[in-house]
């Protein structure tokens, strides 16, 4: 059965502090990593990847993908209130497009 | 370009009724995917939908739960009869090719059965 374990499970942090949330994987056939933000519903898009070693970088935000080590890990710089959310780690796996979740790192953005 | 749509976006029902959900994917879209999130947890795939095919439904409760996407664009989810445990927010995808994991997600609909 296809595995995907976040940690930490909530984060709390100031303003300004860097966080580093962690997904690491077990499952067959990877064909690559997704983290999405899920503020009230809805998860947003934020970064697809697909290539060891290859950071993908977006603002603030920012993933790198270990295939050897089967983990990924998502950045955040000096972290803002707007960054309060629920961060969902995803494995594409397969032909069909199908993702496996993990249950997500609840982080709260303090003043 | 419009987001997927869901409705309605909360429903609160009893035990033993039925519901259905309904989902129109962004334009163009291939695909089509439900998926359950439970709270505390990671969203999980119910169905799949290429175009009006069912790609994958090996986690649908098909004893309760049928989908359809009769003209290969919007979709219904309908639970019957419900249980508690069915209880979840139900979130719609949808991707622009089967291959692509690249998936867009509507704002969900929050089911709660008493």
């Amino acid at each position: 059965e296809d595995k995907v374990v976040q940690s930490p499970l909530s984060l709390v942090v100031h303003e300004g502090d860097t966080v580093t949330l962690n997904c690491s994987y077990e499952v067959t056939n990877f064909r690559s990593l997704l983290w999405y933000k899920q503020e009230k519903k809805a998860p947003t898009f934020l970064f697809m990847l697909t290539s060891s070693g290859i950071e993908k970088k977006s603002g603030r935000l920012s993933s790198i993908l270990d295939k050897k080590e089967l983990f990924s890990i998502l950045n955040i710089t000096a972290t803002q209130t707007g960054d309060s959310a629920i961060y969902l780690c995803a494995v594409g796996t397969g032909t069909a497009s199908k993702l496996t979740f993990g249950t997500g790192t609840r982080l709260q953005v303090m003043l | 370009e419009a987001g997927v749509a869901q409705s309605p976006r909360y429903k609160i029902i009893e035990k033993r009724q039925s519901v259905a959900f309904w989902c129109n994917p962004i334009s163009g879209h291939a695909t089509l995917y439900w998926y359950q999130q439970i709270l505390g947890q990671g969203p999980k795939l119910l169905i799949q939908f290429q175009n009006n095919g069912v790609v994958d439904d090996s986690q649908l409760p098909k004893d309760r739960f049928s989908a359809e996407r009769l003209k290969g664009v919007d979709s219904t989810l309908k639970i019957q009869p419900a249980k508690l445990e069915d209880s979840a927010v139900y979130l719609c995808a949808s991707s622009a090719t089967g291959t692509s994991h690249e998936q867009y997600f509507g704002p969900g609909t929050r089911l709660t059965v008493t």
